[in-house]
């Protein structure tokens, strides 16, 4: 299994520009999140879903977008970058909401 | 919010020393979750421990957890240079399921 993949690792964006970071699966996991991960700031959650066609907001939302098509691909969408969004993104995977999360690597942003 | 806020931020110990890092936290929970994240790296789960349990084992790492208190500790016996990383505990958020994480326990150990 290759866990949870996470593409691109690195990315600059211009601000203004959208762009989609994407987010993968293949363990069968019900529950999907995305968080930010800043300096000093711990991570914190910004979109979740509990199976496909689910989703629902975290802490910080307000930029973001995400969909769930398929129990498999959670992908997260900045509407129109802005400086305050460079950040390091995860997405992880479990079971079920209450079970062990296993973390992607992570994608390195920076938006200019 | 943050729902678990561990302590201290940072800890700095000698390689064979025991660390100790705490989690405290506001609502009440079922479940409490110790993850371990090295440099530019994803995190990696440690141990869960749940409501009706007060303490854990795995290897050298050890947790408590005391609901009366709403708190859990995270013990590393005979640290290594290896367990320097950053520590991180999650609950729910709020008395909803969705786990939340603190801001971190930054461990460095000294070869």
């Amino acid at each position: 299994n290759a866990g949870v993949t996470q593409t691109p690792k690195f990315q600059v964006l211009k601000t203004g520009q959208s762009m989609t970071l994407q987010c993968a699966q293949d363990m069968n996991h019900e529950y999907m999140s995305w968080y930010r991960q800043d300096p000093g700031m711990g991570l914190r959650l910004i979109h979740y879903s509990v199976g496909a066609g689910i989703t629902d907001q975290g802490e910080v939302p307000n930029g973001y977008n995400v969909s769930r098509s398929t129990t498999e691909d959670f992908p997260l969408r900045l509407l129109s970058a802005a400086p305050s969004q460079t950040s390091v993104y995860f997405c992880a995977s479990s079971p079920q909401v209450t079970d062990t999360q296993y973390f992607g690597p992570g994608t390195r942003l920076t938006v200019l | 919010s943050q729902q678990g806020e561990e302590d201290p931020q940072a800890l700095s110990i000698q390689e064979g020393e025991n660390a100790t890092m705490n989690c405290s936290y506001k609502t009440s929970i079922n479940n409490l979750q110790w993850y371990r994240q090295n440099s530019g790296r994803g995190l990696v789960h440690l141990i869960l421990i749940r409501s009706n349990e007060r303490e854990k084992h795995s290897g050298r790492l050890r947790v408590t957890l005391d609901t009366s208190k709403k708190s859990s500790s995270l013990l590393i016996t005979a640290s290594r240079a290896a367990d320097t990383a950053s520590y991180f505990c999650a609950t729910e958020a709020g008395g909803s399921y969705i786990p939340t994480f603190g801001r971190g326990t930054s461990l460095i150990v000294h070869p």
